[in-house]
This record gives C-alpha cells, sequence and structure tokens, in this order.
C-alpha cells in the first residue's frame, strides 16, 4: 500500500523553538507538499517542490522555510516557532501529473504555546 | 479572492436521503477539479479528476459532475460511512507560475442512520 509518512501525529514546541516536520514517500513522486489546515480556513499550501533541491512558495510561506535533500523526503522548518503556527500540518506528493491526485499523510497537530 | 467556493458548509441527512454538493470555481483555463474525502484526524483522501464540461466520475454512490462554473457532487442514497468533510480543489496558478490545485473549506456531511 502506498505512503506518505509524517514523523510526528502530535507536537508541541516553545515559542521561538525551531521546528522540523519530516515527510518521506514511497511511491517515487515527484511532486511533494506542505499544507496547513484550520477551521474555517480550508487548505493552505505553505510550499512544493517539483524536484528534489527543487522549490517553489505557496499562498503562506511567510515564518516557513522547506528542504528536498532527496526524492523521498520533504522537510518543512519553522525557524522560530510561533503560537500563530499552531495548526494541522498536512504533507502530499502526487506524481508528475497532478491528474492522478495527491496522496497524503495523516497530518501533524503542532501546538505552540 | 476566493477561487473556490463549497456549499453547503454542512448538512446533515437521512440515511437513504440523496443529496448533491456543490463547488463551484472562478479559475479561467481550468487544469483540473478534484474531489477528496476526508474523515476526522486524517489527511484526504483523492476520489476523482475532472477535466472538462460535461465530464462524470463514479464510485460506489457519489457521482461528480461538472459545468464550466461548478461541480457537483451528488451522494445516492447515502449510508452513515458516507459521514466526512467533502473537499474540492481547482487547479489554478501560483503566484510563482506553476499549476498547483487550490482547495474550497469543504463540506461537513453527516449522515444519520
Amino acid at each position: 500500500d502506498v505512503k506518505v509518512t509524517q514523523s510526528s501525529r502530535y507536537l508541541v514546541k516553545r515559542t521561538g523553538e525551531k521546528v522540523f516536520l519530516e515527510c518521506v514517500q514511497d511511491m517515487d513522486h515527484e511532486n511533494m507538499f506542505w499544507y496547513r489546515q484550520d477551521p474555517g480556513l480550508g487548505l493552505r499550501l505553505i510550499y512544493f517542490s517539483y524536484d528534489v533541491k527543487m522549490k517553489e512558495k505557496g499562498d503562506i510561506p511567510e515564518g516557513y522555510s522547506v528542504s528536498r535533500e532527496k526524492k523521498e523526503r520533504f522537510s518543512l522548518i519553522l525557524e522560530s516557532a510561533s503560537t500563530n503556527q499552531t495548526s494541522m500540518y498536512l504533507c502530499a506528493s502526487s506524481p508528475l501529473d497532478m491528474g492522478y491526485g495527491y496522496t497524503f499523510g495523516s497530518g501533524t497537530r503542532l501546538t505552540v504555546v | 479572492e476566493d477561487q473556490v467556493t463549497q456549499s453547503p458548509e454542512a448538512l446533515r441527512l437521512q440515511e437513504g436521503e440523496s443529496s448533491s454538493l456543490n463547488c463551484s470555481y472562478t479559475v479561467s483555463g481550468l487544469r483540473g477539479l478534484f474531489w477528496y474525502r476526508q474523515d476526522p484526524g486524517k489527511g484526504p483522501e483523492f476520489l476523482f479528476t475532472l477535466y472538462s464540461a460535461g465530464e462524470e466520475k463514479e464510485k460506489e454512490r457519489l457521482k461528480a459532475t461538472l459545468t464550466k462554473k461548478e461541480s457537483f457532487l451528488h451522494i445516492t442514497a447515502p449510508k452513515p460511512e458516507d459521514s466526512a468533510t467533502y473537499l474540492c480543489a481547482v487547479q489554478a496558478r501560483t503566484s510563482g507560475g506553476s499549476y498547483i490545485p487550490t482547495f474550497g473549506r469543504g463540506t461537513s456531511l453527516i449522515v444519520h442512520p
């Protein structure tokens, strides 16, 4: 069964900490994405990557960075966590033809205190 | 400005009571409209991709249709296990020039036995 695996299900961090969210896919997909999901706001794209070492900003990249050193792994970094970054973070991957849809991970619920 | 609007926000049905969910969009040059299902605490699960007006796709009790301005997800004789949030996304151009799906806020469906 194909999978997108996010390293943590729940995470609690303090304001100002540097936070790493890891995502690994086993489908050899070219595209990988990071979204955050908040009640009433839906899914919002933070960053995506269409190839190793390539990245593009989404709709809300401020306060975040990403790293894709290997095809199967896409990391989201919160440089200095703030309380307004408390959210559900969802990683997804897709083949080059996005018509096949995304495969999402189960999400990481991050709380910044 | 929202490119994707889903209605209603919430829908309660009795088991067997058929209904439709709506997704209206304002993007020009549609490159794909997607439907996903999301269960509480999980990542969205891909259902369908539609590309052109008049296209229809079916899966069990679900049928998705597409016009030039909107898509409908028809649910025939729903069962309690169809309870979930249904998300619509349209492939739209990002500020960086790539075409990435933009998600609506979803319709929360509850089917009572």
